[in-house]
């Protein structure tokens, strides 16, 4: 069974730049999660879709970030303009009826 | 609101050594999960171990244990007989069983030594 898949693995942009990310989850998995981990902490959820509809996005930065799953299988999570305190690994997960999330290999973004 | 504690920012071990991480947590869930994660420098998170706040016995995966003690709110994992590929960051984390939105501890890196 494939696993989470993500893209791209490393992007370095300058501040004010956009970028994108994109994540596939596991096959069959109806729930989806986009986390950002800054270097030296846990992840922290942004934004948590149950097939096509957001479920949580109450720690999205709406004012610069944006996700959409639109046909309830992959999804994207963009930076519009991206910030200096941006730099971080953007994980995403998924998770079927099981309560374990599953992890892909996460996006190192470097914002300078 | 969620939280959890990790402690041990770092940790050495000798190879085939057992080593224990600690992780406290604090809820208002009566229902709730526990999980941990590995993160090795390739940065994937790895899953470990599960334990439900209603399950009787400690959770085991193999060389992982978790040492499940509801009152005093812990869940610390157990690594026995250590290994050099274990060598890696490790995460605590809960979700309630209402949605399992997952809250990270600040995690402890674990180094092995030959």
């Amino acid at each position: 069974e494939a696993g989470v898949a993500q893209s791209p693995r490393y992007k370095i942009i300058e501040k004010r730049q956009s970028v994108a990310f994109w994540c596939n989850p596991i096959s069959g998995h109806a729930t989806l999660y986009w986390y950002q981990q800054i270097l030296g902490q846990g992840p922290k959820l942004l934004i948590q879709f149950q097939n096509n509809g957001v479920v949580d996005d109450s720690q999205l930065p709406k004012d610069r970030f944006s996700a959409e799953r639109l046909k309830g299988v992959d999804s994207t999570l963009k930076i519009q303009p991206a910030k200096l305190e941006d730099s971080a690994v953007y994980l995403c997960a998924s998770s079927s009826t099981e309560k374990t999330q599953y992890f892909g290999p996460g996006t190192r973004l470097l914002v300078l | 609101a969620q939280k959890i504690t990790q402690t041990q920012p770092g940790m050495f071990v000798q190879e085939k050594e057992a080593v224990t991480l600690d992780c406290t947590y604090d809820t208002s869930d009566p229902s709730y999960g526990l999980f941990w994660y590995k993160q090795p420098s390739s940065g994937e998170m790895i899953f470990l171990i599960y334990q439900g706040s209603y399950d009787q016995q400690n959770a085991t995966e193999g060389r992982y244990s978790l040492n499940f003690q509801k009152a005093r709110k812990s869940a610390n994992l157990v690594i026995s007989a250590s290994q050099l590929g274990d060598s890696a960051m490790y995460f605590c984390a809960m979700g309630s069983s209402n949605d399992y939105k997952l809250s990270f501890g600040a995690g402890t890196t674990v180094t092995v030594r030959a």
